[in-house]
């Protein structure tokens, strides 16, 4: 089967640092993506993982474990501008995008 | 180079109406994939398509629905006979031919559809 977990939302506050956890179970694992999405918009490409660790790009990180179906998008120094869904996505050995439910971040001031 | 286009970007049916929605893919982009999206849940993968080949349908619900990719023009989705629960956002995305890294999906902007 497959399955993908996400916490359905957050809150935190302008200035902080948050992580979103993304768990995950899908028939074979050859990469996993984070995007971003805006109310009413597309998503947008932020990171991709295949190898374990953590990839940094700018205030936004992304950390996989492949042993343990888990990875995380950390998002420092927040802004307003951050409120969004952060979808998490496993492609499998189907070559297919399995998306995540999202997590919807609220940043407040 | 435009990104990927999606048209109508909204959508009103009456039910039992058809509804078809159009992707252009990003120039070079040899694949495409349609998801729904229903209002505060993620997207569900519906299909994958390349040129003039479904390569994976599993998503796409058995009746109603249909789906194609010429060999020229752009990518359709077609529902026959829309009901109310056919109201959502539908997205397009589109990769490059695949090789051997990642093959990132792009996003069109979605079709709303609303059934009344």
């Amino acid at each position: 089967g497959q399955n993908i977990d996400q916490p359905t939302e957050m809150t935190a506050t302008e200035g902080a640092i948050v992580q979103i956890n993304c768990t995950y179970q899908t028939s074979g694992f050859n990469g996993l993506f984070w995007y971003q999405q805006h109310a009413g918009e597309a998503p947008t490409f932020l990171s991709y993982n295949v190898l374990d660790g953590l990839e940094e790009k700018g205030r936004f990180s992304s950390f996989l474990s492949r042993s343990k179906g888990y990875s995380y998008l950390l998002l420092k120094e927040l802004q307003m501008k951050d409120s969004a869904s952060y979808l998490c996505a496993v492609i499998n050995y189907g070559q297919n995008f399995v998306f995540g439910p999202g997590t919807r971040l609220s940043v407040l001031p | 180079n435009a990104g990927v286009m999606q048209n109508p970007r909204h959508l009103v049916r009456r039910r039992g109406q058809e509804a078809r929605l159009r992707c252009s893919p990003m120039k070079g982009h040899s694949h495409v994939y349609w998801y729904r999206q229903l209002p505060e849940e993620g997207l569900k993968f519906m299909v994958y398509l390349q040129k003039e080949n479904i390569i994976d349908e599993s998503g796409m619900p058995k009746e109603r629905f249909s789906a194609e990719f010429p060999k020229e023009g752009p990518s359709i989705l077609r529902i026959q006979q829309v009901v109310r629960g056919d109201s959502a956002a539908y997205f397009c995305a589109s990769s490059p031919p695949r090789g051997d890294s990642y093959n990132e999906q792009f996003f069109g902007p979605g079709t709303r559809l609303t059934v009344l």
